[in-house]
């Protein structure tokens, strides 16, 4: 079986400061994918940054990257330079082979960015 | 990124009726679509996987004869909800996957629906 778990329901950052939003997952499967997605008021999953359990460096993309920590199960999200456009909920997922690739999601983490 | 369309965005209907969600990936073939439900600020809870031509796999506590899922070709799967009630009201979302390793779902707008 496959877990994710997201403890912080809720973030505050400042414009412009970074963030970093936690994520640890529990798997069974000898591969597997990390993701985060970025969840708007209007109810749409963006894509933000994926992550391969055997991907030597860790994932960045733009102003995402992702800290990926194996041994501690860990995938945590950090958004540089936020913005106020930045404000939504972050859901990290995890994909593995034997689930059938389905994408299981974490709680979620609501961020508020601050002017 | 591949685009998924889902249609419609948002559905009233009438409790005791039937309501069709579709779902079509749009510029690439979907082997496998995943259908989720989401209540308010809630995370995203998987319902079923589909697969062309198979039938799909429910997750635990999914009713299949109320939620009938059909995958007929490589780019459309549909949501069935049956004699709808007012607790299915909810907001609805489809992915889709183009291969079998655990590469990126791309996800569509999704469907809100109220049983009124």
């Amino acid at each position: 079986a496959q877990k994710i778990t997201q403890t912080q329901p809720g973030m505050f950052v400042q414009e412009k400061e970074a963030v970093t939003l936690d994520c640890t997952y529990d798997t069974s499967d000898p591969s597997y994918g990390l993701f985060w997605y970025k969840q708007p008021s209007s109810g749409e999953m963006i894509f933000l940054i994926y992550q391969g359990s055997y991907d030597q460096q860790n994932a960045t993309e733009g102003r995402y990257s992702l800290n990926f920590q194996k041994a501690r199960k860990s995938a945590n999200l950090v958004i540089s330079a936020s913005q106020l456009g930045d404000s939504a909920m972050y859901f990290c997922a995890i994909s593995g082979n034997t689930g059938g690739f389905k994408t299981i999601f974490g709680a979620g983490t609501r961020l508020f960015v601050k002017a | 990124g591949a685009v998924v369309s889902q249609h419609p965005s948002w559905v009233i209907c009438k409790s005791g009726t039937s309501v069709k969600i579709e779902c079509r990936s749009l510029d690439f073939q979907a082997t496998t679509m995943f259908w989720y439900r989401q209540f308010p600020k809630q995370s995203l809870m998987l319902m079923a996987t589909s697969n062309e031509g198979s039938k799909a796999t429910y997750e635990q506590g999914v009713e299949k004869d109320k939620f009938l899922i059909n995958h007929a070709s490589l780019t459309l799967s549909t949501l069935t909800v049956t004699s709808a009630h007012p607790e299915d009201s909810s907001f609805y979302i489809c992915s889709a996957s183009a291969g079998s390793r655990g590469t990126e779902a791309f996800f569509g707008q999704g469907t809100r629906l109220t049983v009124v």
